[in-house]
């Protein structure tokens, strides 16, 4: 059974710092997403990772897996406000298909 | 293009009653899902299609069930409401099994007294 670790769950920022959100996960998973959920909100797809080494970024976000670590990072450069979200990851479980989710990071970046 | 539609957005049962989620996709999308989400745990599976005609078990099965009536639609029924079944729910969609992300629903939010 894949089991999914996110820390911190929750992190309190200054507008202009750096920080880092991390994914662990238990067994073997060669693909890792990324989503963003708002107060109230949906769920909204941020990054797709598929493959070891992979990093994507978006704006003050990137997202990089190490397949044999089991880690994913979601790294937030320079925050601002509008960054301020759950962030959550999930990764890929061949076995069934399915993406097993992690409790999520509640970031909340002041002004 | 909707994307993915759930209706209700808010509900309140009384325990013992029963009611049908649904969930509707103009994605053309094969595998669709129901989550719930509560406070501190991220997403639980209840059940999910891989494709039209079928459906299984996830994480959290228990007092739920659901239909997909076609391509389009999947819906989740509540028999028998428990105040336990307090919740967020999520229907999501993706193409297939394989290296696509989840599109979700906008979320139904289920209180039960």
């Amino acid at each position: 059974e894949l089991k999914v670790e996110q820390n911190p769950l929750f992190l309190s920022m200054q507008e202009g710092k750096n920080y880092t959100i991390y994914c662990n996960y238990s067994t073997t998973s060669d693909r890792l997403y990324w989503y963003r959920q708002d107060p109230g909100k949906s769920l909204e797809s941020l990054f797709v990772l598929l493959s070891n080494g992979a990093v994507k970024q978006e704006g003050r976000l990137m997202a990089s897996l190490d397949t044999k670590a089991r880690l994913s990072t979601l790294h937030i450069t320079a925050a601002v406000h509008d960054l301020s979200a759950t962030y959550f990851c999930a990764p890929h479980m061949d076995s069934n298909y399915q993406l097993i989710w992690g409790a999520g990071t509640k970031l909340i970046i002041k002004p | 293009n909707a994307g993915v539609t759930q209706t209700p957005k808010f509900q309140v049962l009384k325990t013992g009653q029963s009611m049908t989620l649904q969930c509707a996709q103009d994605m053309n999308h094969n595998s669709m899902y129901w989550y719930r989400q509560d406070p501190g745990m991220g997403l639980r599976l209840i059940y999910y299609s891989a494709s039209e005609g079928t459906t299984d078990k996830g994480e959290v099965p228990n007092g739920y069930n659901v239909s997909r009536l076609n391509k389009r639609e999947f819906s989740l029924r509540l028999e028998s409401a428990a105040p336990s079944q307090t919740s967020v729910y999520f229907c999501a969609t993706r193409a297939g099994t394989g290296e696509t992300e989840a599109f979700f629903g906008q979320g139904t939010r289920l209180t039960v007294v």
